[in-house]
């Protein structure tokens, strides 16, 4: 079993559409948790960070991490063809390496 | 501001050949780590240094070697290539070591054949 699990989608989703993401783990000593976008043949781009559970908004994002479910989500409102692009889950236990998920491919269609 | 870069870009070898990746992260950034990421897959981690020393190292066999330099920049070498090694190697940056938020360079892509 991977430590850190994700539907590799694709997510298909009309523009103006809620796009949801999640991604399960099984370390309880992941404290620090990342969501980050990729677009094709690029390098991830951080778009959220949170620090153990809790709700974090930033613009049209919105993250949640539930520790005692082993539970992340990133909510993305308004969905635009622009936002079509695999998005990673990563978490950290104090220390030194990130641990990805596998992404999960999202398209948004006009 | 300039971000994480990395060289080269693109790059074909044959198997059993030496690569040298190259990085340099963001200014003022004195961490920085190594990710392999396989084609549909997310990115594995290698290495990270900080300040100079190795910080951590991932389940990779002792073929992949790096050293981070005084002015932070860092090399990835990975020697006797397998097919296998095929894969999109990224450069990540971050002040602090161990806090999670790291800036990814746009990555080399090694081809081995």
């Amino acid at each position: 079993q991977k430590e850190v699990e994700q539907d590799p989608g694709p997510l298909s989703v009309p523009e103006g559409a809620i796009v949801s993401l999640n991604c399960t783990y099984s370390n309880s000593a992941f404290q620090y948790f990342m969501w980050y976008r990729q677009y094709s043949r690029k390098g991830p781009e951080l778009l959220m960070y949170t620090y153990s559970s809790g709700n974090k908004e930033d613009g049209r994002f919105t993250a949640q991490v539930d520790k005692s479910s082993k539970y992340i989500s990133l909510f993305i409102r308004d969905s635009q063809p622009s936002d079509s692009a695999t998005y990673l889950c990563a978490m950290e236990a104090a220390g030194n390496k990130l641990t990805f998920g596998g992404g999960t491919r999202v398209l948004v269609k006009p | 501001d300039a971000g994480v870069t990395q060289s080269p870009t693109h790059l074909i070898k044959t198997r059993g050949q030496q690569v040298t990746l190259r990085c340099s992260p963001i200014s003022g950034h004195k961490s920085v780590s190594w990710y392999q990421q396989v084609l549909g897959q997310g990115p594995q981690f290698i290495f990270q240094y900080y300040e100079k020393e190795e910080r951590g190292r991932g389940n990779f066999p002792d073929r992949f070697s790096a050293r981070q330099f005084p002015n932070y920049s860092s090399e990835l070498n990975v020697n006797a290539l397998l097919l296998g090694d095929s894969a999109l190697y990224l450069c990540a940056s971050s002040f602090l070591a161990g806090t999670g938020e790291l800036f990814f360079g746009e990555g080399s892509r090694l081809t081995v054949l």
